[in-house]
């Protein structure tokens, strides 16, 4: 089945580092979605990718679709301790299961104050 | 405007019992997704329904595991004769359209079943 290579694994920085995370897949997807989930919760949508080479910017998140198609990044900017959580990258399928998210096993962000 | 709603938060099964998961979609949503995460993991796809039909049950194990999405009533997952290896997050999503549109899908809080 398809696969999404997340890294890294998990970061430790500081409140006001700048963070960076990335997704590498063998697959095409048509779509790129970063979710950040909380201990105890569900995940939850931070911003949402269409189109090979787009850059998407939500707050201090920005996240790039790669022009392959088979990876994206998302970058955090001046870090808070609320970032704290797990993230997550999904891809999409095109075609006919378009509708099934395959998803990252994330990255474990720590913000020390 | 309630979002994904999911209960029970956790349960609690012994092995061979029967786990019962429920989620309620989101006003206007018709379209369910079940996903299972495991420790330390990313979520995988179970199975996608619409009202009163399964679409795709293709990460749904063959055995001991159902799904339905009545015509009223939330969406039911259903994990008989559960073991250990069931021990896990199942989180519920919902969309207005396959794929979830614009805004993706909407995840609710999940249900974390612990098999003792």
């Amino acid at each position: 089945g398809q696969q999404l290579n997340q890294s890294p694994q998990s970061m430790f920085i500081q409140e006001g580092e700048d963070v960076s995370m990335n997704c590498t897949s063998s697959s095409i997807f048509n779509t790129w979605l970063w979710y950040k989930q909380d201990p105890g919760e569900g995940p939850v949508l931070l911003i949402a990718l269409y189109k090979a080479g787009e850059l998407t910017s939500n707050g201090r998140l920005t996240a790039q679709f790669g022009i392959t198609r088979k990876d994206s990044f998302l970058n955090i900017s001046a870090s808070i301790p609320s970032d704290v959580g797990i993230y997550f990258c999904a891809g999409l399928n095109s075609g006919g299961s378009n509708y099934k998210l395959t998803f990252g096993k994330g990255t474990l962000l720590t913000v020390n104050p | 405007n309630a979002g994904v709603m999911q209960n029970p938060r956790h349960l609690v099964r012994r092995r061979g019992q029967e786990a019962r998961l429920r989620c309620s979609p989101m006003k206007g949503h018709s379209h369910v997704y079940w996903y299972r995460q495991l420790p330390e993991e990313g979520l995988k796809f179970m199975v996608y329904l619409q009202k009163e039909n399964i679409i795709d049950e293709s990460g749904m194990p063959k055995e001991r595991f159902s799904a339905e999405f009545p015509k009223e009533g939330p969406s039911i997952l259903r994990i008989q004769q559960v073991v250990r290896g069931d021990s896990a997050a199942y989180f519920c999503a919902s969309s207005p359209a396959p794929g979830g549109g614009s805004d993706g899908y909407t995840f609710g809080s999940g249900t974390r079943l612990t098999v003792v």
